[in-house]
């Protein structure tokens, strides 16, 4: 069973859409959570961290459920550039574990 | 400020052939990482290195040898070139490593194939 748990999609969503992803983890110690962005044959790039109290950047936003061991990335009025695959991240001790992403693709 | 730089980019190799991947990073940071990345995998995480003169092997380290040859540098080599090695790695680094909350910086990575 992987540790980080994600759907891979695609999601295919028109422009204008909210879109949810959900990722799972196993290790109840985990001790901090990230989403991370990935673009075809790029690098991730940290999107946004994830707090218990749950957090937003403009249209996204994250929640964090300890309890049953999931996380949330929530998008809101899609754009075009949104599409991409978002890496779920889960911080273990020293190490990141990385989910194997959830491709977006936002369609006009 | 170019953040994390690897070299180089795209890479072919034969079967037992060695070469050792660069990253630097321009950000004082702490800690550093080599990571690979292969289809329906995610990333895993290969070496990281603490800090200066520390290093510590990650989920998938058969294969590979590193060297943090001071705070900017860290390197990965491929001793005798496997195609199961054949991925892209990508280097990252952050603050600190048993920091909550610090992300990871990346590079862009490098596209390595092994015949």
């Amino acid at each position: 069973r992987k540790e980080v748990e994600q759907d891979p999609g695609p999601f295919n969503v028109p422009e204008g859409a909210t879109v949810a992803f959900n990722c799972t983890y196993s290790n109840s110690a985990s001790q901090s959570f990230f989403w991370y962005r990935q673009d075809c044959r790029k690098e991730p790039k940290l999107l946004m961290s994830v707090y218990s109290s749950g957090n937003e950047d403009g249209r996204f936003t994250a929640q964090l459920n300890r309890a049953s061991q999931y996380i949330s990335l929530l998008i809101r009025d899609s754009k075009l550039s949104d599409s991409a695959t978002y890496l779920c991240v889960a911080r273990e001790g020293r190490a990141l574990t990385f989910g194997s992403g959830t491709r977006l693709q936002v369609q006009p | 400020n170019a953040g994390v730089t690897q070299t180089p980019k795209f890479q072919v190799l034969k079967t037992g052939q060695s070469m050792t991947l660069q990253c630097a990073q321009d950000m004082n940071h702490n800690s550093m990482y080599w990571y690979r990345q292969d289809p329906g995998m995610g990333l895993r995480l290969i070496y990281y290195s603490a800090s200066e003169g520390t290093t510590d092997k990650g989920e998938v380290p058969n294969g590979y040898n590193v060297s943090r040859l001071n705070k900017r540098e860290f390197s990965l080599r491929l001793e005798s070139a496997a195609p199961s090695q054949t991925s892209v790695y990508f280097c990252a680094s952050s603050e600190r490593v048993s920091e909550n909350n610090q992300p990871q910086h990346f590079g862009d990575g490098t596209r390595l194939s092994i015949l």
